[in-house]
């Protein structure tokens, strides 16, 4: 198993400004996962963040917006850029273990207003 | 290219069965998992099937027939803190630990 630690929990930012959630894991993992829960959605991968290189980021996402490091196998962080009512969304980042199961850490819930 | 389909809502009483079904299009299908989201929380793993058939964990079941591209969840005696939102997810070979979630079924138990 793996325990994930996420924050902030949650934040209330300013149109214009940028937020860096950050994400631990209690173990070293290859890749760390990012998603966006926009209200009453399901999950969305926004990127695959790998030790070591740049991430890949899904269709419609990209790098300007979501810039993402990887510092370490148990470390990443995601910011949300140049922030709109539009990126209001909770965000979550995972990892898998065992080649099966993944894991969520608890998520940060972003208002922008 | 990929498509998910499950349907948006399920309602049912305690004690009860309840199937949520999932049809998948998914380039290089490796296999299917299943996730519950309480509201405000954080999506966890129920179920994995890599193979056809059907996979047990207690008052869940999940099942899989890759010819049909299609796989359920069941839920068995159904308890009031089973209202959730869940979410097929299957894997593509090779992809890893990346997943592509289903638009998730809101499942509500009455008394």
């Amino acid at each position: 198993s793996a325990v994930i630690s996420q924050k902030p929990s949650r934040d209330i930012c300013q149109r214009g400004t940028s937020l860096t959630i950050q994400c631990q894991v209690d173990s070293q993992v290859t890749m760390m996962f990012w998603y966006r829960q926009q209200p009453g959605q399901s999950l969305t991968l926004i990127a695959t963040a790998n030790q070591g290189s740049e991430a890949t980021y899904e269709s419609g996402f990209v790098i300007d917006k979501f810039p993402i490091s990887r510092p370490n196998l148990t470390f990443s962080t995601l910011t949300v850029s140049n922030m709109s009512p539009e990126d209001s969304s909770i965000y979550l980042c995972s990892v898998e273990m065992g080649n099966t199961e993944a894991f969520f850490g608890q998520g940060t819930r972003l208002t922008v207003v | 290219g990929q498509s998910l389909e499950q349907p948006s809502e399920v309602t049912a009483v305690e004690g009860a069965i309840v199937q949520i079904n999932c049809t998948y299009q998914t380039s290089g299908f490796y296999g299917l998992s299943w996730y519950q989201q309480h509201d405000g929380g954080a999506p966890t793993f129920l179920s994995y099937n890599g193979l056809d058939g059907l996979e047990e964990t207690g008052r869940f079941s999940s099942f899989l027939s890759r010819s049909d591209s299609y796989g359920y969840l069941l839920l068995q005696e159904l308890q009031m803190k089973d209202s959730a939102s869940y979410f097929c997810a299957p894997r593509g070979r090779g992809q890893g630990g990346k997943l592509i979630f289903g638009q998730g079924t809101e499942l509500s138990v009455k008394p």
